[in-house]
C-alpha cells in the first residue's frame, strides 16, 4: 500500500464550480498536511499547510485534515481558469525532513 | 534574484558525460533538497542537507554525487547516467525546526540519450 494516495485526474470543471481534491494516507504518525500547486514547466508552490486535525482558509482555497479518516482535502471556490494546475498533496511527520508527496491531481478549469 | 532558483532549466546529455546541476536558495533556509519528478509519479526525495550535513540519502544511485558547500548552494554531480534518469530535477528549501514547508525551484528538465 502506498503511503499516500492521490487520484491523477483529470479533473475538469466549469469557471466558477467548487474544485474539491482529495488525499488519503496510510501513516498516522503524519502531523504536517500540506498543498502544493504546480504549474507547467514549474516548480511546486506552497499553497497551504496545516497542523494535525481541523479545517483552515485562506481566500477561495479551504483545506481539510480527517486524521481519524486518514484523509485531506483542498477545496477551491469560485474557480478560475488561472487555477488550472497540477495539484500535490504532501505530508510529513514532527522531526525529520522526509516530506511524502502524493502524485497530483490535474485539474482544468474552462472558462 | 528571489527564491530558489536552478541551473540549467534544460540539459541533454549523453550516457558518458559528466554534467553539474547548481541550486541556489535566497531565503536564509538551513535545509535543502533534492527531488526527482517523473511523469504521473510522485516526487521521490533523493538527498537532503540540513546545516551542509546530508541527513537523508533515499537509496540513490551512485551516478548521482551531491554536494552542499554551503547552506545556501547545492549542486547535484551527474555522471554515466541512464535513459530511465531522465526527469525533472527539483531543488528545494525549508527552515529546520519549523514546519516542514518547503520552497522549491523551477527545476532542470535532463534527457539522457
Amino acid at each position: 500500500q502506498k503511503e499516500v494516495e492521490q487520484d491523477p485526474g483529470p479533473l475538469s470543471v466549469p469557471e466558477g464550480a467548487i474544485v474539491s481534491l482529495n488525499c488519503t494516507y496510510s501513516n498516522s504518525a503524519f502531523q504536517y498536511f500540506m498543498w502544493y500547486r504546480q504549474y507547467s514547466r514549474k516548480g511546486p508552490e506552497l499553497l497551504m499547510y496545516t497542523y494535525s486535525s481541523g479545517n483552515k482558509e485562506d481566500g477561495r482555497f479551504t483545506a481539510q485534515v480527517d486524521k481519524s479518516s486518514k484523509y485531506i482535502s483542498l477545496f477551491i471556490r469560485d474557480s478560475q481558469p488561472s487555477d488550472s494546475a497540477t495539484y500535490l498533496c504532501a505530508m510529513s511527520h514532527t522531526g525529520g525532513f522526509k516530506t511524502i508527496f502524493g502524485a497530483g491531481t490535474r485539474l482544468f478549469v474552462k472558462a | 534574484e528571489t527564491g530558489v532558483t536552478q541551473t540549467p532549466r534544460h540539459l541533454v546529455m549523453g550516457m558518458t558525460n559528466k554534467k553539474s546541476l547548481k541550486c541556489e536558495q535566497h531565503l536564509g533556509h538551513n535545509a535543502m533538497y533534492w527531488y526527482k519528478q517523473s511523469a504521473k509519479k510522485p516526487l521521490e526525495l533523493m538527498f537532503v542537507y540540513s546545516l551542509e550535513e546530508r541527513v537523508e540519502n533515499n537509496s540513490v544511485p551512485s551516478r548521482f554525487s551531491p554536494e552542499c558547500p554551503n547552506s545556501s548552494h547545492l549542486f547535484l554531480h551527474l555522471h554515466t547516467l541512464q535513459p530511465e534518469d531522465s526527469a525533472l530535477y527539483l531543488c528545494a528549501s525549508s527552515q529546520d525546526g519549523g514546519p516542514d514547508t518547503q520552497y522549491f525551484g523551477p527545476g532542470t528538465r535532463l534527457t539522457v540519450l
